[in-house]
């Protein structure tokens, strides 16, 4: 069974950056596409762009390109999601998700991360 | 960029009612390539339907979705009291980006 297990939740000062990052188990790591994505509180769900780690190159909402980069280390099965020049619109749980079918960017979402609540706060 | 509208934002029912989501899209989705998603509070979501009508494994049959072109519907034959939760429809392709719709909440009556 795939798992997803993210990094523990963060504060963080306008300004500033954050790496959140989210282990897979159970599974084949390399060819499946893993994506992230943020909810607001009390918001709905917005993609932020997404990875296929044997292929290593990312692709971004137009909205978050140029502050964010998504990341994969192989080795650890572990993808990274950054993002800087925080603002307090970035307070949100940040999620990371892999696609169901192998080598793919039919983004169907069927295992989740248990997501990362981060704060932008001064 | 495809925007998808849901309605209603807020369907109140009682358990063993029939619930009949909306998802709209503002240009024709290819090859009805929609998803919807549950989500429970505090929770992450959870594939429902892919493909518009396609069943995810472990999907209880009361849940099914149709739809082509522009209009999809998620319907809930007989509400569950698990079934109360926030249901997302999602649009995909074979490249980036996706988008989601803002949800409909389904609460109890």
């Amino acid at each position: 069974q795939v798992q997803l297990v993210q990094s523990g939740a963060e504060v963080k000062k306008p300004g500033s950056s954050v790496k959140v990052s989210c282990r897979s188990s159970g599974g084949t790591f390399s060819t499946y596409t893993i994506t992230w994505v943020r909810q607001a509180p009390g918001q709905g769900l917005e993609w932020m762009g997404g990875i296929i780690p044997i292929f290593g190159t990312p692709n971004y909402a137009q909205k978050f390109q140029g502050r964010v980069t998504i990341t994969t280390d192989e080795s650890t099965s572990t993808a990274y999601m950054e993002l800087s020049s925080l603002r307090s619109e970035d307070t949100a749980v940040y999620y990371c998700a892999r696609a169901k079918f192998s080598t793919s960017w039919y983004l169907i979402l069927d295992y989740w991360g248990q997501g990362t609540l981060v704060t932008v706060s001064s | 960029e495809i925007v998808l509208t849901q309605s209603p934002g807020t369907l109140s029912l009682s358990p063993g009612e029939r619930a009949t989501l909306s998802c709209r899209a503002s240009q024709s989705v290819s090859s009805s390539y929609v998803a919807w998603y549950q989500q429970k509070p505090g929770q992450a979501p959870t594939l429902l339907i892919y493909g518009a009508s396609s069943r995810a494994t472990g999907i209880p049959d009361r849940f099914s979705g149709s739809g082509s072109g522009t209009d999809f519907t998620l319907t809930i034959s007989t509400l569950e009291p698990e079934d109360f939760a926030v249901y997302y429809c999602q649009q995909y392709g074979s490249t980036p980006p996706v988008t989601f719709g803002g949800g409909t909440k389904v609460e109890i009556k």
